[in-house]
Order: structure tokens, then C-alpha cells, then sequence
């Protein structure tokens, strides 16, 4: 059983269109992270989230972590194609070290 | 600064063949980690370093799998004998010391066995 589920797992949309995504588990994190992944690379951080409750924006991309910590969301304003790839969600508890969820594959049409 | 850098970036290989995967982490990082990506499986983690050393490889599939670090700059992941299960995309990470801490990855090789 993964430790972390995300979902959706798979979404396709039109640019200019708003998606959120999601992160979530039963166990406590210390801190949260948000990868994205295009393709033949390596997953690239984000954003880090370590207070419960915390908001964080990043361009047309807002962070949320739960207020129990053991959720979060990623939400993209006005999706572009460059938005397209695979994000990661990745949990650490305390005193361990993070460990990724199974990922949203995002596709952005033009 | 250069990042985490692997090499062969793609790795064609008949089962059957050794396969030894390299990898150099950010200078100064002192955990390393070794992922496997397939589209079954997602991201998975097959062993990590911390100060050289072998700290957890419980996701290490088998004993044809093997992974060392003789120096802070310089690790392996070897398969020996290889088989077509085997073909996915290996990630090696970096961090700095501690639990929690960012991990930077490599841009990964690419491995299929035919």
C-alpha cells in the first residue's frame, strides 16, 4: 500500500482551463513536497509546505497543505501547455525521509 | 553549479548482461539515493547512502541488484544478470545531511532489456 495516493491520475485538459490536484494519506507529515516531471527528465521541486494549513503560490500555481498535515492540493490558474507533465507529491515523516506518491500525469491541449 | 550527473543517459542492453549505472552527487550532499520509474509503478526507492554508507536497501528487488558508494562524489547501481523486468528509468538523488532535506535528481538512464 502506498503511503501517499494522488489523485487524479491521469487529466487532460484545454489551456486556459483551472485544475486542482490532489494529495493525500492517513499519517502526519512533517513537510510536503510538490515535484514536476516532464518528460526524460528528473522530477524538479516545487514548492516545500511545513506549517499546517499553509497557503503558498507560485506564479498560476497555489500550494495547500491540510490543516492536519496528512493532505494537500496543487491548484493551476488558466492552464498552459507548458504546465504539462507529471506531479509528484512527496511526504516526509518525522525524522524520515520523504517519500513520493504515485503522481497526476497533466496534459495541457492547445 | 552542476547538479546531480548520471551516466549512460540511455542504456540498451540483452538479457542476461551486466549493467552498471553510474552516478556523481552535488559536492557537499551527503545522502544519495537510487529510484526506479516505471509507468506500473511510479517512483520507487531502491536504496540510499548516507556519509557512503548503506543505510536502507529494503526496496533493493533483488539480489541481482546491487548499488555502492566507495567515495562522497561517486556511486554505482549494477544489475547482474539483467532481465527485460528490469527496464524502467533509474533516478540517482543528493541531499544534504539529515532527515527531511530536498533531494536534487539526476535527469536519469534510460534502461531497456531486450
Amino acid at each position: 500500500t502506498q503511503l501517499l495516493e494522488q489523485s487524479p491520475q491521469f487529466l487532460s485538459i484545454q489551456e486556459g482551463e483551472n485544475l486542482t490536484v490532489y494529495c493525500n494519506s492517513s499519517s502526519v507529515f512533517s513537510s510536503l513536497q510538490w515535484y514536476r516531471q516532464e518528460p526524460g527528465e528528473g522530477p524538479v521541486l516545487l514548492v516545500t509546505v511545513v506549517t499546517g494549513g499553509e497557503v503558498k503560490k507560485l506564479k498560476r500555481l497555489t500550494f495547500q497543505f491540510g490543516d492536519a498535515r496528512k493532505d494537500s492540493s496543487l491548484h493551476i490558474t488558466a492552464a498552459q501547455p507548458g504546465d504539462t507533465g507529471l506531479y509528484l507529491c512527496a511526504g516526509a515523516l518525522y525524522g524520515q525521509n520523504f517519500v513520493f506518491g504515485p503522481g497526476t500525469r497533466l496534459s495541457v491541449l492547445p | 553549479d552542476a547538479g546531480v550527473i548520471q551516466s549512460p543517459r540511455h542504456e540498451v542492453t540483452e538479457m542476461g548482461q551486466e549493467v552498471t549505472l553510474r552516478c556523481k552527487p552535488i559536492s557537499g550532499h551527503n545522502s544519495l539515493f537510487w529510484y526506479r520509474q516505471t509507468m506500473m509503478r511510479g517512483l520507487e526507492l531502491l536504496i540510499y547512502f548516507n556519509n557512503n554508507v548503506p543505510i536502507d536497501d529494503s526496496g533493493m528487488p533483488e539480489d541481482r541488484f546491487s548499488a555502492k558508494m566507495p567515495n562522497a562524489s561517486f556511486s554505482t547501481l549494477k544489475i547482474q544478470p539483467s532481465e527485460p523486468r528490469d527496464s524502467a528509468v533509474y533516478f540517482c538523488a543528493s541531499s544534504p545531511w539529515g532527515s527531511g532535506k530536498t533531494q536534487y535528481f539526476g535527469p536519469g538512464t534510460r534502461l531497456l532489456v531486450l
